[in-house]
């Protein structure tokens, strides 16, 4: 078992519609928690941080954190064509030397 | 602009030879990485280096080696021991030698086998 899931899809959704993705992990000692989003033949780009438990918002973007049960999810309201991409999350432990666990990546499709 | 410069954007290699992907950083991290991605693949670690002059190995790094001589550079050859290194290569870089404040990626390298 890979220590953050994440379902590769695609996931097609039409235009505005608000979308849900997910990660799970079984480290309970992640304590940084990310969003990444990663166009077609380009380097990921950071999205959204969220240190410990709890949500996040950024205009159209929310992540949320539920530690308890091992989980964290991206929302996206107002889908637009744009955000059509691979959407991966990312997770570390506390202090020095701990790297970023990344989930495999989900794919968007948002059709206009 | 500070950021990750990675070259070239693609790369033909000819079984048999070697050949290197260059990483510059002018961000003035501590750390850099380097990844290979596959079709609908997630990443997959190569090596990895947190002070000059000192790396480890990642998940997957045999057929590669590195080099770190200095902060902002952190080059990747693909040996002709590595029999599939047709893939996308990704270099990323974070502040001191933790994960805690997310990586910074390049724009990749595509290496293709001909």
């Amino acid at each position: 078992q890979k220590e953050v899931e994440q379902d590769p899809g695609p996931l097609s959704v039409p235009e505005g519609a608000i979308v849900s993705l997910n990660c799970t992990y079984s480290n309970s000692a992640f304590q940084y928690f990310m969003w990444y989003r990663q166009y077609s033949r380009k380097g990921p780009e950071l999205l959204m941080y969220t240190y410990s438990s709890g949500n996040k918002e950024d205009g159209r973007f929310t992540a949320q954190v539920d530690k308890s049960s091992k989980y964290i999810s991206l929302f996206i309201r107002d889908s637009q064509p744009s955000d059509s991409a691979t959407y991966l999350c990312a997770m570390s432990e506390e202090g020095a030397g701990n790297m970023l666990t990344f989930g495999g990546g989900t794919r968007l499709m948002v059709k206009p | 602009d500070g950021g990750i410069t990675q070259s070239p954007k693609y790369l033909f290699r000819k079984e048999g030879q070697n050949v290197t992907l260059s990483c510059e950083q002018n961000l003035n991290h501590d750390a850099m990485y380097w990844y290979r991605q596959d079709p609908g693949q997630g990443l997959r670690l190569i090596y990895y280096s947190q002070i000059v002059n000192d790396f480890q190995k990642g998940d997957i790094a045999e057929g590669y080696s590195v080099s770190r001589e200095k902060k902002e550079s952190f080059p990747l050859t693909v040996t002709s021991a590595q029999k599939n290194p047709t893939a996308f290569y990704l270099c990323a870089s974070s502040i001191g030698r933790a994960g805690n404040y997310g990586y910074t990626f390049g724009s990749g390298t595509r290496l293709t086998v001909v």
